[in-house]
């Protein structure tokens, strides 16, 4: 089946600990994208990939790190210098349309959980 | 004024009700407009997609109103299975992201 993997599903962390949460789509999207979503908020951008070898920060970077080596795969470090990991973490694919346009698709998330 | 906006909720409707959510963006240069299904600690899925002004799939409604800035989502005929966050979601121009409003939830009661 075609679609978006989000591994793992749960994940703990101690504080000080850098972690992936890993990101794999075989849609052939050229695009793919990482949100964090915390309770009552919406969906915030931490960053995104509109093609192999090149990403941007999204408004909430700080912290965190990604790379795109590979057109299916964008793997996301939340690092130590992130001060409030804890969140439910949305990685989305989409297809670049003419103007911009997108559809994004999501992943079934990674809840991560600083201990 | 908030790049997207939504009220929160909840909507407590009944089984049968026609209920309408709003929308409201800040940059009237937006060209698409999305919105997302969320059921609780899942992920977003989309539910309809407005590029002009509007769509329609089934009992679900959406329209864009270009001079006021807004987009509404109508379902009719509720379910219960329609319990739910719907998430309303704008690309901006010149980006290939999306940036998602708070969101609103919907209680169906029987």
């Amino acid at each position: 089946d075609g679609g978006i993997t989000q591994s793992p599903k749960y994940l703990f962390r101690k504080e000080g600990q850098n972690v992936t949460l890993s990101c794999e789509q075989n849609l052939n999207h050229d695009a793919m994208y990482w949100y964090r979503q915390d309770p009552g908020q919406g969906l915030r951008l931490i960053y995104y990939s509109q093609i192999v070898n090149d990403f941007q920060k999204g408004d909430i970077a700080e912290g965190y790190s990604v790379s795109r080596e590979k057109k299916e795969s964008f793997p996301l470090t939340v690092t130590s210098a992130q001060k409030n990991p804890t969140a439910f973490y949305l990685c989305a694919s989409s297809i670049i349309l003419g103007r911009g346009n997108t559809e994004a698709f999501f992943g079934q998330g990674t809840r991560l959980t600083v201990v | 004024r908030k790049e997207v906006e939504q009220d929160p909720g909840p909507f407590n409707v009944p089984e049968g009700a026609t209920v309408a959510f709003n929308c409201t963006y800040s940059n009237s240069a937006s060209q698409s407009f999305f919105w997302y299904r969320q059921d609780c600690r899942k992920e977003p899925k989309l539910l309809m997609s407005v590029y002009s002004s509007g769509n329609e799939d089934g009992r679900f409604t959406a329209q864009l109103n270009r001079a006021s800035q807004y987009i509404s989502l109508l379902i009719r005929d509720s379910k219960l299975s329609d319990s739910a966050t719907y998430l309303c979601a704008v690309n901006p121009p010149g980006y290939s992201t999306l940036t998602f409003g708070k969101g609103t939830m919907l209680l169906v009661s029987p």
